[in-house]
Order: structure tokens, then sequence, then C-alpha cells
């Protein structure tokens, strides 16, 4: 119930493509989902994060594309640079408090 | 944008000694810190939540009197791992949350501790 599942667990994507990201969850009650960039040696960094109020948020190059019915939400990363390359963690939470994390993507962006 | 400083960045410590790291939000009043543990190519693991002035709540399976946590101050959490041993080894990060970062969660840039 308390579970969020990100897919794929590594994700190659040549420069200039898509790069999309997947999660899924159970708690109808979470209200809040980001999406976190983490390089090698570093804290994650908040990307975006949406409210399930609305269906899609884009900033920039990224959006999180949400459906409340399938309880799903997604990241695409358009025009994917290699300074993209990361690990990418989807989360959610109840009032943006204790964050139940996805297992993690590595994307790879082959120049 | 909110910003969590920690420090140190990396330390190396003997078997049986104690290490603090410090964790401090540096432009906006932390109300709630956590502190997460990440092994490498893994996500992030809850060890505890922290509220300014009261007692942390530690998760399940974390060992409270080994991984002290105080968060005295609106400003600052401090994580003390007492009689570090191998496998305490691994990435602490700590985040935060408050008032002026709209309850999201703004994360250090981490602590590696090597245990020898």
């Amino acid at each position: 119930q308390q579970q969020v599942k990100q897919s794929p667990q590594s994700l190659i994507v040549q420069k200039g493509g898509i790069s999309i990201i997947n999660c899924a969850y159970e708690n109808t009650a979470f209200d809040y989902f980001p999406w976190y960039q983490q390089f090698p040696g570093k804290g994650p960094a908040l990307l975006i994060a949406i409210r399930p109020d609305v269906s899609e948020k884009k900033e920039g190059r990224f959006t999180i594309s949400f459906n409340k019915s399938a309880k799903q939400f997604s990241l695409h990363i358009m025009d994917s640079q290699p300074g993209d390359s990361a690990t990418y963690f989807c989360a959610a939470s109840i009032q943006s408090y204790q964050l139940i994390w996805g297992a993690g993507t590595k994307l790879i962006i082959k120049p | 944008g909110a910003v969590v400083s920690q420090h140190p960045s990396w330390v190396i410590c003997k078997s049986g000694t104690s290490v603090k790291i410090e964790c401090r939000s540096l432009d906006f009043q932390a109300t709630t810190m956590f502190w997460y543990r990440q092994f490498p190519k893994q996500s992030l693991m809850l060890m505890a939540t922290s509220n300014e002035g009261s007692k942390a709540t530690y998760e399940q399976g974390v060992e409270k009197d080994k991984f002290l946590i105080n968060h005295a101050s609106l400003t600052l959490s401090t994580l003390t791992v007492t009689s570090a041993h191998p496998e305490d080894s691994s990435f602490y990060i700590c985040s935060a949350t408050g008032l002026r970062a709209s309850y999201e969660q703004y994360f250090g840039p981490g602590t590696r501790l090597t245990v020898t």
C-alpha cells in the first residue's frame, strides 16, 4: 500500500531523444509527487513536483504527466542531453511529509 | 531556492569511535529534518524524522542509541554515529522542510562515512 514502483531500472537514450520514466502507487491518500535527480556522490535535487489536482506540469524540458485514475505518474525529459545522465527517483507523500521513494532509474544519454 | 548544507562531506574514522554529521538549512527555517542512508545503487532509506525541539522518531530497525539525532534549532540538526563499525559505512543524507520551503523537502549534498 505504501510502495511506489518505478520503472525502468535503467534507460539509455540518444542525445536529443525523449526519456520517459514511470511510477505507480497504490495509496490514494498520496497528494504530492516529486521527482528528484541525483548525480554520483551528491544528494538528490528536487527537479519537479506535482499535486493530484492537475494532470500535467511542465518546467523547461521536464514534464510530469499524472493519471489519477490509473495511479501512475511519469517524468518526460525532452531533448535529452548528456548532462541529464543521472539517477532519477520518483516519490510520493501525504502533505509533503514523509517521502515514499521509488527504486530509482539510472539514465544514460548517449552523445 | 532553499539550500541545505552538510558537514563534513566525507569522513574516515576508526572502528569504535563516534562521528558527528551536521545538517544546516541556510536560508529557511526547517521545522522538520529527515536523515537518510543510501547504499550504492540503491534508493534512499529513511532513518529518522526530527522536529525542532522534539525527540526524533526513528524508523523500524534503526538503533536510536547508535544513531543519535539532535534538532536543537530551526536551522541545525546533527546525526552522531556512536561506536561506529565498518557496516556503518554509507552515504548519509539529510533533508529539511519548513514554511518558507513550501513544505517541499530539500536535500543536503550528503556525507560519505567510511569506518576502518
